[in-house]
């Protein structure tokens, strides 16, 4: 069974510019989490979509932003890149309450 | 506001030993709980859980013991070996939100 794909798995951007980062959950998840983990930090709560729904947002500027698929892939968006939107973007899906299952995640430096 | 939070940033364990990872949150309203562990480069991959109406939790090598009056739960792992080294998560969920919150981790090294 295919676990969570996420592209790509580096991604370098210029301030300024906007990124996408997409992720593909496993078959039958219905449910995906965005996690931020900057340098030296734990993992933040990004956004949380659910059968084609935003459910959640954590403490995050609307720049941040995404959607979820009718297959259930997500997307994440960042507007207008700042230099300490650099990180390692996580992406989990969940079959339900209990367990997430991360991807490997995207490695975005903006420069 | 760190609802999680994870003191100790790294903990270095002789093989064989146990180790002892630690987790204090201030949210009385969580009632779920889990451990990930992290390799470089790889995502999180989930350990164990424990939910609000157990104190104990236990699976093999590892075990969470949750004491919901002090806020804290803490993760056991006995032997611990060198390829247990990786960076731990712990996370907390509060019913019905489903959204979990994360611990800042911890690097473990085990060595041999």
């Amino acid at each position: 069974e295919a676990g969570v794909t996420q592209s790509p798995t580096h991604l370098i951007k210029t301030r300024g510019q906007q990124a996408t980062l997409r992720c593909s959950p496993i078959s039958g998840h219905t449910s995906v989490y965005w996690y931020q983990q900057a340098l030296g930090l734990g993992l933040q709560f990004l956004l949380w979509y659910d059968e084609g729904e935003e459910r959640n947002r954590g403490n995050f500027p609307p720049r941040f932003s995404g959607r979820q698929f009718p297959n259930y892939s997500s997307e994440l968006n960042v507007n207008a890149l700042e230099l300490e939107d650099s990180a390692l973007y996580l992406c989990a899906s969940s079959p339900g309450h209990g367990l997430l299952f991360f991807g490997s995640g995207t490695q975005l430096s903006v420069l | 506001d760190q609802q999680v939070k994870q003191n100790s940033p790294s903990l270095s364990v002789q093989e064989g030993r146990i180790s002892i990872l630690n987790c204090d949150y201030t949210n009385s309203m969580f009632d779920y709980f889990l451990w990930y562990k992290k390799y470089p480069a790889e995502g999180p991959t989930f350990l164990i859980s424990i939910s609000s109406i157990k104190d104990k939790n236990e699976d093999g090598r590892f075990t969470v013991f949750l004491n919901k009056s002090a806020k804290h739960l803490s993760l056991h792992i006995v032997p611990s070996q060198p390829g247990d080294s990786a960076v731990y998560f712990c996370a907390a969920s509060e019913a019905g939100t489903y959204k979990y919150i994360f611990g800042t981790g911890t690097r473990l090294k085990v060595l041999a």
